[in-house]
C-alpha cells in the first residue's frame, strides 16, 4: 500500500525566502507525482504534474523534482510571496488511483 | 488549464434528508472521476473511483448504499449522500483525470455539506 509523508506539516516564512517542501513515498513504482495548492475551504489546485520519466517541472517560481528511486520529490518555491500562503499537498498516481500526503501548510509573512 | 465544476458549492440540509452534488468537467471528457472527502485539517480521504457506464468503486468502509454515485455521461458524476446525518457534515471534493491513467487530475472546487 502506498504511503506519503510531507514534511514539515507547517511552516513559516519571511517574504522573499526561497524554500523547499518534501513529498516521500514508499512504492516508487509510480506513473506520475503531482504538486497540489489548497486554500482554505477550496478545492485543489494543480500547479506541477511530474510523469515517473521526469526528474523536474518548472512553472514560474516553482519547481519540482523528483526521485523515484528513493521515493522523494521536492517543491521549491522562490522568492516566496504572502500570496503562497497556502496548503501544499503532493500526490502519487500509480494504477488511476492517487494517494495524498497530509500536506504542508505554508505562511508567508510581508 | 482544464476546469471541473462542483455543484453547489455549499449545501446546509436537515438529517434524513438526501443531498446531490454534481461534478463537471468542462472542456475534456472524462471516463473516470474521483470523490473524495476532506475533514478539517486533514488530507482527503478516497471515497470512490465513478467509471462512465459501470457501478462505481468504493474504497473499504465506504458505505455504497448511503453515497450513491452515477456517472452517466462523460463529463457529469453525482455523489447523492443518502439520508444524511450531522457526522456526514464534510468538505466532498471530486477530481476528474483527463485522458490517460497518467494523465493530470484536476479537481473541483468542493461542497461543503452541513446536516443540521
Amino acid at each position: 500500500k502506498q504511503e506519503v509523508t510531507q514534511i514539515p506539516a507547517a511552516l513559516s516564512v519571511p517574504e522573499g525566502e526561497n524554500l523547499v517542501l518534501n513529498c516521500s513515498f514508499t512504492d516508487s513504482a509510480i506513473y506520475n507525482l503531482q504538486w497540489f495548492r489548497q486554500d482554505p475551504g477550496k478545492g485543489l489546485t494543480s500547479l506541477l504534474l511530474i510523469q515517473s520519466s521526469q526528474r523536474e517541472q518548472t512553472s514560474g517560481r516553482l519547481n519540482a523534482s523528483l526521485d523515484k528511486s528513493s521515493g522523494r520529490s521536492t517543491l521549491y518555491i522562490a522568492a516566496s510571496q504572502p500570496g503562497d500562503s497556502a496548503t501544499y499537498l503532493c500526490a502519487v498516481n500509480d494504477e488511476g488511483k492517487s494517494t495524498f500526503g497530509d500536506g504542508t501548510t505554508l505562511t508567508v509573512k510581508p | 488549464g482544464a476546469v471541473v465544476s462542483q455543484h453547489p458549492s455549499r449545501v446546509i440540509c436537515k438529517s434524513g434528508t438526501s443531498v446531490k452534488i454534481e461534478c463537471r468537467s468542462l472542456d475534456f471528457q472524462a471516463t473516470t472521476m474521483f470523490w473524495y472527502r476532506q475533514f478539517p485539517k486533514q488530507s482527503l480521504m478516497l471515497m470512490a473511483t465513478s467509471n462512465e457506464g459501470s457501478k462505481a468503486t468504493y474504497e473499504q468502509g465506504v458505505e455504497k448504499d448511503k453515497f450513491l454515485i452515477n456517472h452517466a455521461s462523460l463529463t457529469l458524476s453525482t455523489l447523492t449522500v443518502t439520508s444524511a446525518h450531522p457526522e456526514d457534515s464534510s468538505f466532498y471534493i471530486c477530481s476528474a483525470r483527463r485522458t490517460t491513467v497518467a494523465g493530470e487530475l484536476f479537481f473541483g472546487e468542493g461542497s461543503r455539506l452541513t446536516v443540521l
